[in-house]
């Protein structure tokens, strides 16, 4: 069966600070990946996603950038990070467009 | 535009009866699908239901069911019988292509004992 991984589940950064929030899939191939971030009593903004390694689309220009090393790893980052980073990030995965998708356990950001 | 609009911010139940939650949606396509996710407090989002617009007959799952009308673009989420652990956020979302995947702003649901 597919599992997704997502981590760190909590993170504490200082204004200015990097970022690296990781998230693997297993047992499946060639999977769509996607982050969102979802701000306090809101909906889920999608931030990036990729068809494949190497290829990222980016939906909200902004301070974060995605990568995709390989074919089940997706990477969002930052070199400084804002105030307003802070949220829940959700990284999700799926097959195709006839597929729901299946997100992770969410990553809890916080900058001061 | 596309959007979706969950009109109902909170909603509660009585536990053992039934609810229902509202969602509207705004699209110019004819092809999608829709879902309902649950995200309880440790927020994983989980797969309620999904529906395929090109299918009349309403999805059902145990007890979640949905109202699916196209044509007022609306896909309402029924809970039955509903359980302590049906506590949680409930989002509605429609995708369109592998990119286009539209959510609401959530109805909180609580089920009173």
């Amino acid at each position: 069966s597919q599992t997704i991984h997502q981590w760190p589940a909590t993170l504490v950064q200082p204004v200015g600070s990097p970022l690296s929030l990781e998230c693997t899939v297993e047992g499946t191939s060639n999977p769509n990946l996607y982050w969102y971030r979802q701000a306090a009593g809101r909906g889920l903004q999608l931030l990036f996603y990729s068809v494949g390694i190497g290829q990222i689309s980016s939906e909200v220009p902004q301070n974060l950038s995605a990568s995709r090393p390989q074919d089940r790893q997706f990477i969002l980052s930052s070199k400084k990070l804002l105030l307003s980073d802070s949220g829940f990030y959700l990284c999700a995965w799926s097959l195709n467009r006839l597929q729901p998708q299946h997100f992770g356990d969410g990553t809890r950001l916080s900058i001061l | 535009a596309q959007t979706v609009t969950q009109s109902q911010p909170e909603m509660s139940v009585q536990e053992a009866e039934t609810v229902t939650l509202s969602c509207t949606y705004d699209t110019s396509e004819s092809d999608y699908y829709l879902f309902w996710y649950k995200q309880p407090p440790s927020r994983q989002m989980i797969l309620v239901i999904r529906q395929e617009a090109y299918k009349q007959q309403n999805a059902t799952e145990n007890r979640f069911s949905v109202n699916f009308q196209k044509a007022a673009k609306s896909f309402s989420l029924k809970i039955s019988d509903s359980q302590l652990g049906d506590a949680a956020m409930y989002f509605c979302a429609y995708r369109i292509t592998e990119n286009q995947f539209y959510f609401g702003t959530g109805t909180s649901l609580t089920v009173i004992p």
